[in-house]
């Protein structure tokens, strides 16, 4: 069965740099939520679209934007970085708010 | 927003032993679900649960929902390797909304 791709999987970026993550949901998931994860640390809510609008918004900074296209896929961009930043960023998809499915994870580690 | 909390931290036991975690809310949660996160993985869905004092197994693990549904509890009997990992109690405060996940415990199993 398919699953949630998230690209890249690992990614390293200098303090002050931009970064943008990407989340393909599962096929027919109509709601896409990303969370970080720090080390030791449970998943953080940052925050979810449902048919491509925003629907939550969690404890995102505002140098963190993300948005859901057409094809549904999201993308999570991130400018500023900072040495914080550096965590293990999921993507999850559901169907009708039913049951999360998690993405693999894309690795940040902010130098 | 509610706020789950989950006991122990940690948790190392000899492979043959059981294992409980518990999560604990100070209002009534809608619903209480389960993942696992291996090492270097990302959370995997376990089970849900939504009834007053419900009680779901899947083979070794058994799974609780207190009756002012303000608890749940996971208990593994005959602990393996594989049940290596950390163990997340998780809720939403309606069908869609976010996730919100509890500290999470770390089980680790000695052979």
């Amino acid at each position: 069965a398919a699953g949630v791709i998230q690209s890249p999987r690992h990614l390293i970026k200098e303090k002050r740099e931009t970064a943008t993550l990407k989340c393909y949901p599962i096929p027919r998931h109509d709601t896409v939520y990303w969370y970080q994860q720090g080390p030791g640390q449970d998943p953080q809510f940052l925050i979810s679209f449902y048919e491509k609008m925003q629907s939550d918004k969690g404890s995102i900074p505002d140098r963190f934007s993300a948005q859901q296209f057409s094809d549904y896929h999201s993308e999570l961009n991130m400018s500023s970085l900072e040495l914080g930043d550096s965590a293990l960023y999921f993507c999850a998809s559901s169907s009708s708010g039913g049951v999360r499915f998690f993405g693999p994870g894309t690795r940040l580690t902010v130098l | 927003g509610q706020q789950v909390m989950q006991i122990p931290q940690y948790q190392h036991v000899q492979e043959g032993e059981d294992f409980t975690t518990y999560c604990n809310s100070s209002t009534t949660l809608s619903n209480i679900q389960w993942y696992k996160q291996r090492p270097g993985g990302h959370p995997v869905f376990l089970i849900q649960l939504v009834k007053s004092g419900e009680v779901k197994k899947q083979k070794r693990l058994t799974f609780q929902f207190g009756e002012a549904k303000k608890n749940s509890s996971l208990h593994i009997t005959a602990t393996q390797t594989t049940d290596v990992g950390t163990y997340f109690c998780a809720s939403t405060e309606t069908s869609g909304s976010r996730l919100t996940f509890g500290e999470g415990t770390q089980l680790t199993v000695n052979p």
